[in-house]
């Protein structure tokens, strides 16, 4: 079976730094995906992992630990447009799809 | 041009209606996906085309049924739904099913069965 955990909420100020942890224990490993999802819209395709390390896209880094089933995503110089869902997705072993976590509800404040 | 494209934005339909929902997408994609996401929850596969051939039903009730006419289309057909059938519908697409191929989504489709 499929577990994916993520934090419910995080509170963050403007120009901070978040990070949002995600947790798996999946059947099989074919990459961990970050999306993004503000309210009433579909998600938006964020990061992919599948190697450990750290993987950078401008204020967004994301990083995996497959031995420790461990990411996190990690957003600098937050900005009010930030405020959003951020959803952690697991790709398990084959052509098998993916399988989203709950959810992180992030709110940027000033 | 990488959008998914969904019709229409908002449906309200009665439990005995018939209604279609429509997916579209010209990035040469050949995988397609229909989710059904409820407020506050993550989507939840409903069903997976590969090259126009139905890969996964995620025992979906027979109530709803995919149609796949195209590579470019993808169709959900609704028939005796119920009110917790109400959620949004995203359709997605990807390069391919298998390893790593990022899947972008459509603004999706409010559905209210009343």
């Amino acid at each position: 079976g499929q577990n994916i955990d993520q934090p419910t909420e995080m509170t963050a100020t403007e120009g901070a730094i978040v990070q949002i942890n995600c947790t798996y224990q999946t059947s099989g490993f074919n990459g961990l995906f970050w999306y993004q999802q503000h309210a009433g819209e579909a998600p938006t395709f964020l990061s992919y992992n599948v190697l450990d390390g750290l993987e950078e896209k401008g204020r967004f880094s994301s990083f995996l630990s497959r031995s420790k089933g461990y990411s996190y995503l990690l957003l600098k110089e937050l900005q009010m447009k930030d405020s959003a869902s951020y959803l952690c997705a697991v790709r398990g072993s084959g052509y098998s799809t993916l399988t989203f976590g709950k959810g992180t509800m992030l709110l940027v404040s000033p | 041009d990488t959008e998914v494209t969904q019709t229409p934005k908002h449906l309200v339909m009665g439990m005995t209606n018939k209604k279609s929902l429509k997916c579209e997408q010209h990035m040469g994609h050949r995988a397609m996906y229909w989710y059904k996401q409820k407020a506050k929850k993550p989507p939840e596969l409903m069903f997976v085309y590969s090259y126009e051939k139905l890969s996964i039903n995620e025992s979906v009730p027979s109530r709803f049924s995919p149609e796949c006419p195209n590579s470019s289309l993808l169709n959900l057909h609704l028939h005796a739904l119920q009110p917790e059938d109400s959620a949004l519908y995203l359709c997605a697409s990807s390069q391919a099913q298998g390893a790593f191929h990022e899947q972008y989504f459509g603004p999706g489709t409010r559905l209210t069965v009343t």
